[in-house]
C-alpha cells in the first residue's frame, strides 16, 4: 500500500514557505524524497531513518515521526528552481525496496 | 563519471511484441531497480534485485520480466502479456548496506510507446 502525500498540487510565489506531508500505514524504516522535474529522472533530496530525526539541506528540510509513520518536508523561502514534483519514498520492515507516494506538484511563480 | 545509463531514451512498438528495455551502472551498487511511471502518477516498483542470479517481484510484476547475470547490468523485458505498456521506466541501483548513504540513483528512463 502506497504512502499518501498531501496536498497534491501547490502554487507559490517565489519567496514563499510549503509544507508536503506523507503518511504510512506500515511501520518505516525510512522515508526518502525525490523531486521530478518534467520529463527528467527523480533527484535525491534527502533521507530519514528510524529514530524521528529531523535534516535539513539548504533551505529544504524533513522530519519522520516514527510513532505516527509520518514525514515533512519542508521548503523555506522558495525559489523558482523548486518547481516540480515532490515524490516520497518509504522502506516498511520486510521489504528491502520503496514504494512511493503519488506524488506533490508544486509550483513557483515570480 | 559514474552513473546509470538506460537505452534507448525512446522506444516504438508494435502491440504483440516483446520488447527489452536496457539499465547499465557503473557505480559497484549491489541493489538495481525497475519502476514504472504514467501521467501524473508516481513510481511503482516491478522488479528488484538485491544480487547477481537474484531478484524479486515489485507491486506491478505481471506481464514483466528481468534477469541479473551481472552485477552492473539489470536488463527489463516487457512481454506481450502486459495489457498497457506504454510509459516510461526508470531504473534506479543503490547500495544495500542501509543507512544515511542508502539513496537510488535513478537513470534517465525510457518511454516506451505501443502502437
Amino acid at each position: 500500500q502506497q504512502p499518501v502525500q498531501s496536498p497534491q498540487a501547490v502554487i507559490l510565489r517565489e519567496g514563499e514557505d510549503a509544507v508536503i506531508n506523507c503518511s504510512s500505514s506500515k511501520a518505516l524504516y525510512s522515508v526518502h524524497w525525490y523531486r521530478q522535474k518534467h520529463g527528467e529522472a527523480p533527484v535525491f533530496l534527502m533521507i530519514l531513518l528510524k529514530g524521528g530525526e529531523q535534516k535539513g539541506h539548504e533551505k529544504i528540510s524533513a522530519s519522520f515521526n516514527e510513532k505516527k509513520q509520518q514525514s515533512s518536508l519542508y521548503l523555506t523561502a522558495s525559489q523558482l528552481s523548486y518547481s516540480g514534483t515532490y515524490f516520497c519514498g518509504t522502506e516498511a520492515a520486510g521489504r528491502r525496496a520503496l514504494t512511493f507516494g503519488s506524488g506533490t506538484r508544486l509550483q513557483v511563480q515570480p | 563519471d559514474g552513473g546509470i545509463t538506460q537505452s534507448p531514451k525512446y522506444l516504438f512498438r508494435k502491440e504483440g511484441q516483446n520488447v527489452t528495455l536496457s539499465c547499465e551502472q557503473n557505480l559497484n551498487h549491489d541493489a538495481m531497480y525497475w519502476y514504472r511511471q504514467d501521467p501524473g502518477q508516481g513510481l511503482r516498483l516491478i522488479y528488484y534485485s538485491q544480487i547477481v542470479n537474484d531478484f524479486q517481484k515489485g507491486d506491478i510484476a505481471e506481464g514483466y520480466s528481468v534477469s541479473r547475470e551481472k552485477k552492473e547490468s539489470f536488463p527489463l523485458t516487457v512481454t506481450s502479456a502486459q495489457k498497457n505498456p506504454t510509459a516510461f521506466y526508470l531504473c534506479a541501483s543503490s547500495i544495500l548496506r542501509r543507512g544515511a548513504n542508502d539513496e537510488q540513483f535513478f537513470g534517465p528512463g525510457t518511454r516506451l510507446t505501443v502502437l
